[in-house]
């Protein structure tokens, strides 16, 4: 069974700080994996998807990379702004698995002005 | 605009009173599923399905049901609703035929913020 593990489960940073966030799963079968923004009692905005074959992918000041061998994920947010406050989700497609997701129970992020 | 669309959003309802909640996309997707999320457990599978007719349990459908007549459309229907159905619930739909960078992405809906008293 796909276990998805993120940590820290909660992050407090001044402005401007550059930041990681860490995703690990179990399974290393997967076909992609996905990341997330929450807003409070909001929905899911996809933020990147990296792709099995892929190693990293960038969207603005986000930067996403993958090691599937070795079952992990980061997104790192560069030049962090108060904006940027949200809970961050990661999910993984298993490869047996169609469209499936499995999350994580995210990181819950505060960045201070 | 493609978008994965919910009704209602906030519903308040009452145990054993039968609801459903609607969902519906536009990017002519096979793939549907519902999930819930709760503090502490994150989000959970409910229900998905493959394509029109098709349907399968994800990790906790116990209290619900689902339908797909329709390629756009995939109702979640609580039969006699209980606290414990108390949740935000979420509709996802993504392409199982596409094949590139963003294939399998999936697309999510607003949400459902559903209270059973």
């Amino acid at each position: 069974k796909q276990e998805v593990t993120q940590i820290p489960a909660a992050l407090s940073v001044p402005e401007g700080e550059n930041l990681v966030l860490n995703c690990s799963f179990t399974d290393s079968a997967i076909y992609n994996l996905q990341w997330f923004r929450q807003d409070p009692g909001k929905g899911l905005t996809s933020l990147l998807l990296i792709q099995s074959s892929q190693r990293e992918q960038t969207s603005g000041r986000l930067n996403a990379s993958l090691d599937k061998s070795s079952g992990r994920s980061t997104l790192y947010i560069a030049a962090s702004q108060p904006g940027d406050s949200a809970t961050y989700l990661c999910a993984v497609v298993r490869e047996t698995s169609g469209s499936r997701l499995t999350f994580g129970e995210g990181t819950q992020l505060t960045v201070n002005p | 605009e493609a978008q994965v669309t919910q009704n209602p959003r906030y519903l308040i309802t009452v145990t054993g009173k039968k609801l459903t909640v609607t969902c519906s996309q536009n990017m002519n997707h096979e793939y549907m599923s519902w999930y819930r999320q709760d503090p502490g457990l994150g989000l959970r599978q409910i229900y998905y399905s493959m394509n029109v007719e098709v349907t399968d349990k994800g990790d906790v459908p116990e209290g619900y049901k689902v339908s797909r007549k329709e390629k756009r459309n995939f109702p979640l229907i609580l039969e006699s609703p209980s606290p414990n159905q108390t949740s935000l619930y979420f509709c996802a739909s993504s392409s199982t035929r596409y094949r590139g960078p963003r294939s399998y992405e999936q697309y999510f809906g607003p949400g459902t913020r559903l209270t059973v008293t």
